[in-house]
């Protein structure tokens, strides 16, 4: 079946440490997304890729950082410069964007707590 | 700055029970607005995306309009399953590509 993977579903983070959280599609899609949500908020953009080998922060990537060395994969580092990063991350993936919207589809989400 | 409101925070319905959903939104030039189920715990799960004004789209219990300034998400006769955060975000031509702006949803409880 087609669809986006994401893994761990749980992570553990100690302080100082950096995590990396793995996402891989098979959707063919051009385009992959990295989303933060956090309880009564909306999820926020941190990262974004249009296609492989390139990628441009989103409206809060600082202590995040990505690569895209693969079409399928869009990998996260949640490295130890982010203060706040207990929440539920979600990646997503979508056709290039054209005329039209294009829609995003997201995987089941990572949740990753500081301990 | 683009902004998308979601009303109410959250809507207790009885089974049977129909009612509507509203996202209100602010953007320079609409995309896209598009809707997604989500179930705790899980990914956004995609229902709808409407592109202009006057458009309607249907999925069983489930029928989205939209206007210039809103959409509506209407559920006709809901069932405990159609409980869930009923999320509603817009893709603007002048914003980042491809990026969508999320209201912070609605959570709706259906009672049998």
């Amino acid at each position: 079946d087609g669809g986006i993977t994401q893994s761990p579903k749980y992570l553990f983070r100690k302080e100082g440490q950096n995590v990396t959280l793995s996402c891989e599609q098979n959707l063919n899609h051009d385009a992959m997304y990295w989303y933060r949500q956090d309880p009564g908020q909306g999820l926020r953009l941190i990262y974004y890729s249009q296609i492989v080998n390139d990628f441009q922060k989103g409206d809060i990537a600082e202590g995040y950082s990505v690569s895209r060395e693969k079409k399928e994969s869009f990998p996260l580092t949640v490295t130890s410069a982010q203060k706040n990063p207990t929440a539920f991350y979600l990646c997503a993936s979508s056709r290039p964007t054209g005329s039209s919207g294009n829609t995003i589809y997201f995987g089941e989400g990572s949740w990753l707590t500081v301990v | 700055e683009d902004q998308v409101t979601q009303s109410p925070e959250a809507l207790r319905l009885q089974e049977g029970e129909s009612s509507s959903l509203n996202c209100s939104y602010t953007v320079s030039g609409l995309r896209g607005l598009f809707w997604y189920r989500q179930d705790p715990g899980k990914g956004p799960e995609f229902l709808f995306t409407l592109y202009s004004a006057g458009e309607e789209k249907e999925k069983e219990r489930l029928k989205a309009t939209l206007t210039k300034k809103e959409s509506f998400l209407h559920i006709t006769a809901p069932k405990p399953e159609d409980s869930a955060t009923y999320l509603c975000a817009v893709q603007d031509y002048g914003g980042s590509q491809g990026n969508l702006i999320f209201g912070k949803g609605t959570k709706l409880s259906v009672k049998p």
